[in-house]
């Protein structure tokens, strides 16, 4: 099946310090790929949705200039949360697009972000 | 606004009974829907799906009912194990053609051996 590699998987840093967390498809090319946030016992919220070789698309609310993407290959998108602070501690996780609007997301296993 | 919504938050079966587990939605332009397993500090993982133009679809113990008309979709699982118990989300996403999912507010079922 399709596997979604997501790095680091656990993240403390203090405050102001700019985190990169990656992305990887590792069995199958992905064009599209997605970033959500979770907070404690609350839903998956989609963030931006990450397109190789072009601009990331930010949800409404979504600070773009906060929450950076690249997505420079079609195996990997980078999640960069530039100034961190606490408020930004949370749970973060990516998925590769099935391919098409009818086709399952694949998840990695989320990066949890702990700003002191 | 939560166009995705599972009204339980929590759910304890048995084990070796059903565990049917409710999702309702309310964006008519929903077409394919989704259930997502999903353990602490762990990303989803995809267990079901369907598309509208069906009303049920099955993949061993689990198998997925859809009622458009009741815009109303239900994970069935049988029998129901121990390792079941993780936090189940509900999924939808339109066609539009840009894959973006939205999910549901998740209900934790626990398994009673």
């Amino acid at each position: 099946g399709a596997v979604v590699s997501q790095h680091p998987s656990w993240v403390i840093c203090k405050s102001g310090t700019s985190v990169k967390i990656e992305c990887r498809s590792l069995d199958f090319q992905a064009t599209t790929m997605f970033w959500y946030r979770q907070f404690p016992k609350q839903s998956l919220m989609l963030m931006a949705t990450s397109n190789e070789g072009s601009k990331a698309t930010y949800e409404q609310g979504v600070e773009k200039d906060k929450f950076l993407i690249n997505h420079a290959s079609l195996t990997l998108s980078t999640l960069t949360v530039t100034s961190a602070h606490p408020e930004d501690s949370s749970f973060y996780i990516c998925s590769a697009g099935g391919g098409a609007w009818n086709q399952p997301q694949h998840f990695g296993d989320g990066t949890r972000l702990s700003i002191l | 606004d939560q166009q995705v919504k599972q009204n339980s938050p929590s759910l304890s079966v048995q084990e070796g009974r059903i565990s049917i587990l409710n999702c309702d939605y309310t964006n008519s332009m929903f077409d394919y829907f989704l259930w997502y397993k999903k353990y602490p500090a762990e990303g989803p993982t995809f267990l079901i799906s369907i598309s509208s133009i069906k009303d049920k679809n099955e993949d061993g113990r689990f198998t997925v009912f859809l009622n458009k008309s009741a815009k109303h979709l239900s994970l069935h699982i049988v029998p129901s194990q121990p390792g079941d118990s993780a936090v189940y989300f509900c999924a939808a996403s339109e066609v539009t053609g840009n894959e973006k999912l939205t999910f549901g507010t998740g209900t934790r079922l626990t398994i009673i051996p």
